[in-house]
């Protein structure tokens, strides 16, 4: 399964943006690119996905490098309630369905 | 709404005595996931079912069994807990064959005691 590397940790001061990065050096051409968030003791949620172009929603935004070897999900203003773990996952649309998560980012935002 | 069920959301059980774990859903999804989450770590794939037809992981433990007897509906058994099964046990869905990605329950927390 193709593997994504995510930093650890990052901190964002409230009513900022924050960039999360995803490295994903060994994605193929049918993998879509998935971001979920997991606010403590709850289940994953969905943030937002993509292909090959950049994407937009009412939550967040996905920029995909030309190559889509790496991502990067965008809070455009980060609020307390984002403080999260924000998970990037590939998703090999033609072979399976299984998500398969890394260790996912650990969002801080301070207020 | 539709959504995911997940019941109970706690769920205590002495070392070596069966349990289940059930999950339901709304949804109309033809795919149905169980993961295992133990503390501070990322949530870890243990079978899933498309339509009927069950699929295990290679690393799942056999203590680890699950059945579907609907589309709505969806078990975990453990059949001898021990105290390394004590985790957060999550359930999703997702459509088969479609890009969009799963829609999680809020999960039940298991302690072995």
């Amino acid at each position: 399964d193709a593997k994504t590397t995510q930093p650890n940790s990052m901190e964002s001061n409230e009513e900022e943006p924050v960039h999360l990065p995803c490295n994903h050096s060994t994605i193929s051409g049918t993998d879509y690119i998935h971001w979920y968030r997991q606010l403590p003791s709850q289940g994953p949620e969905y943030v937002i996905h993509g292909l090959t172009s950049n994407v937009n929603n009412r939550m967040a935004s996905l920029a995909i490098a030309e190559d889509r070897k790496s991502s990067t999900l965008i809070l455009h203003r980060a609020t307390l309630r984002d403080a999260a773990v924000y998970y990037c996952i590939l998703r090999h649309f033609n072979t399976g369905n299984q998500f398969y998560f890394g260790t996912g980012t650990s969002l801080t935002v301070i207020p | 709404d539709a959504m995911v069920i997940q019941n109970p959301r706690y769920q205590v059980t002495q070392f070596g005595k069966p349990v289940t774990l059930s999950c339901s859903q709304t949804l109309n999804h033809n795919v149905m996931y169980w993961y295992q989450q133990k503390s501070s770590q990322a949530p870890k794939l243990l079978f899933h079912y498309y339509d009927k037809d069950f699929n295990n992981e290679a690393d799942t433990p056999d203590n680890f069994q699950s059945r579907r007897p609907n589309t709505s509906f969806c078990f975990l058994d453990i059949r001898s807990p021990g105290l390394g099964d004590a985790a957060m046990y999550l359930c999703a869905t997702s459509r088969g064959g479609q890009p969009r990605g799963y829609t999680f329950g809020s999960g039940t927390r298991l302690t072995v005691v």
